[in-house]
């Protein structure tokens, strides 16, 4: 069975600190995929990347930037000179590639930046 | 592009009541996925569709839940009857398919009293 676990259940930041929020996943397939989706104060779930298993690349989108190393199961997301805009709670979640696959979502991280 | 449609945002019932939801996915995709959120919990699947057909139903409270996706392109769940613990926001989300990321749409909040 796959799962999600995220150790750090709240956060909080003074604005411009860099935050990093773990992410570490167990599953027996070798082909699945990782995600990350935030869910701001309005509650809908907005998409942020996916990963697949097989490419360990690091990833940087503006602010953000992902950490993905099979070696220790993790899937790692860091936001580099935080705002406030940035508060929400931010979901890890992992599915697997065969059919029938059962979508994993993360306890969440509430990260809160203070101005 | 519009984004997954859903109604109605808010709902409340008393227990033994029944619900229903409706949403409509983003035009294309095949998979669409219902979530039930708790409050301060991650979302936990209910059922996947791959266009019409049932792919995963395994966390669907049968006895009270039921889902359908005529056509492959709306679907509606229902519980009938509803307990307290049914209590959450209700999501409906969609994908391409099974491997790409999930579009979700606002949720439908429903209190049971």
């Amino acid at each position: 069975a796959q799962k999600v676990t995220q150790a750090q259940t709240e956060i909080s930041v003074v604005e411009k600190e860099d935050v990093t929020l773990d992410c570490v996943y167990e599953t027996r397939d070798t082909t699945y995929y990782l995600f990350w989706y935030k869910q701001p104060p309005s509650g809908e779930l907005v998409f942020l990347i996916r990963r697949n298993s097989f490419d360990e690349q690091n990833e940087i989108s503006g602010r953000y930037s992902w950490n993905f190393q099979k070696s220790t199961s993790s899937f790692n997301f860091t936001i580099t000179a935080s705002q406030v805009v940035d508060s929400a709670v931010y979901f890890c979640a992992l599915s697997v590639a065969n059919y029938g696959q059962n979508f994993v979502f993360g306890p969440g991280t509430r990260l809160s930046v203070l101005p | 592009e519009a984004g997954v449609a859903q109604s109605p945002r808010y709902k409340i019932i008393e227990k033994r009541q029944s619900v229903a939801f409706w949403c409509n996915p983003i035009s294309g995709h095949a998979t669409l996925y219902w979530y039930q959120q708790i409050l301060g919990q991650g979302p936990k699947l209910l059922i996947q569709f791959q266009n019409n057909g049932v792919v995963d139903d395994s966390q669907l409270p049968k006895d009270r839940f039921s889902a359908e996706r005529l056509k492959g392109v709306d679907s509606t769940l229902k519980i009938q009857p509803a307990k307290l613990e049914d209590s959450a926001v209700y999501l409906c989300a969609s994908s391409l398919d099974l491997r790409h990321e999930q579009y979700f749409g606002p949720g439908t909040r429903l209190t049971v009293t």
